[in-house]
């Protein structure tokens, strides 16, 4: 059964600051992988979507990677601002379309 | 589009009491999801249903749960009789096989507390 970790599990930066979230999965058989932010009491946000075939997916300040055959996704933030604050998710969709999810990342940037 | 719509967005409810809650996808979109989120156990996928079929129900924790999907826009998460311990907030998403690498849409969600 695969097993999406986040680490690490919450993270305070000052503003400013370049971060990396890092995701790990147990089985490398994934058709994609997402990262979504949530804001409290609010729904996910998609920010970045890599296929399986994809290194790398940028938007903006952030940029997204994927190494598939480690089982490793890394998302980078660039310039990080207050309102980056929130929680991050990792997500691996494998081949059934049956997503699973990281715990999350909270994210606190100071001003 | 208005996205992925639920409601209700938040139901306080006391235990044994039967819960319904209600998900209209976005529109074209052929899948549809249902999460559920704590703090224990984080993003869980309960049901997902391709053109109004449940795939896979492996995810719903017990006979407790059923999920329906009547049309291709309009899906229900029912729970009967509700415990405290299904207390949760839960998430509905679709998307399409042919849209945007299978990206999934998420709606707001609906807290729900069970006293």
């Amino acid at each position: 059964k695969q097993e999406v970790t986040q680490i690490p599990a919450a993270l305070s930066v000052p503003e400013g600051e370049n971060l990396v979230l890092n995701c790990s999965f147990t089985d490398s058989a994934i058709y994609n992988l997402q990262w979504f932010r949530q804001d409290p009491g609010k729904g996910l946000t998609s920010l970045l979507l890599i296929q399986s075939s994809q290194r790398e997916q940028t938007s903006g300040r952030l940029n997204a990677s994927l190494d598939k055959s480690s089982g490793r996704s890394t998302l980078y933030i660039a310039a990080s601002q207050p309102g980056d604050s929130a929680t991050y998710l990792c997500a691996v969709r494998p081949v059934n379309n049956d997503m699973r999810f990281g715990a999350g990342t909270r994210l606190t940037v100071k001003p | 589009d208005a996205g992925v719509i639920q409601s209700p967005r938040h139901e306080v409810t006391e235990m044994g009491q039967e819960v319904t809650l209600r998900c209209k996808p976005i529109s074209g979109h052929d899948y549809l999801f249902w999460y559920r989120q704590t703090m224990m156990r984080g993003l869980e996928l309960l049901i997902y249903f391709n053109n109004n079929v449940p795939i896979d129900d492996s995810g719903m924790p017990e006979d407790r749960f059923s999920a329906k999907m009547p049309n291709a826009s309009f899906s229900t998460l029912k729970i009967q009789p509700s415990e405290p311990r299904d207390s949760a907030v839960y998430f509905c998403a679709s998307n399409s096989q042919g849209l945007r690498y299978n990206e999934q849409f998420f709606g707001p969600g609906t807290r729900l507390t069970v006293l």
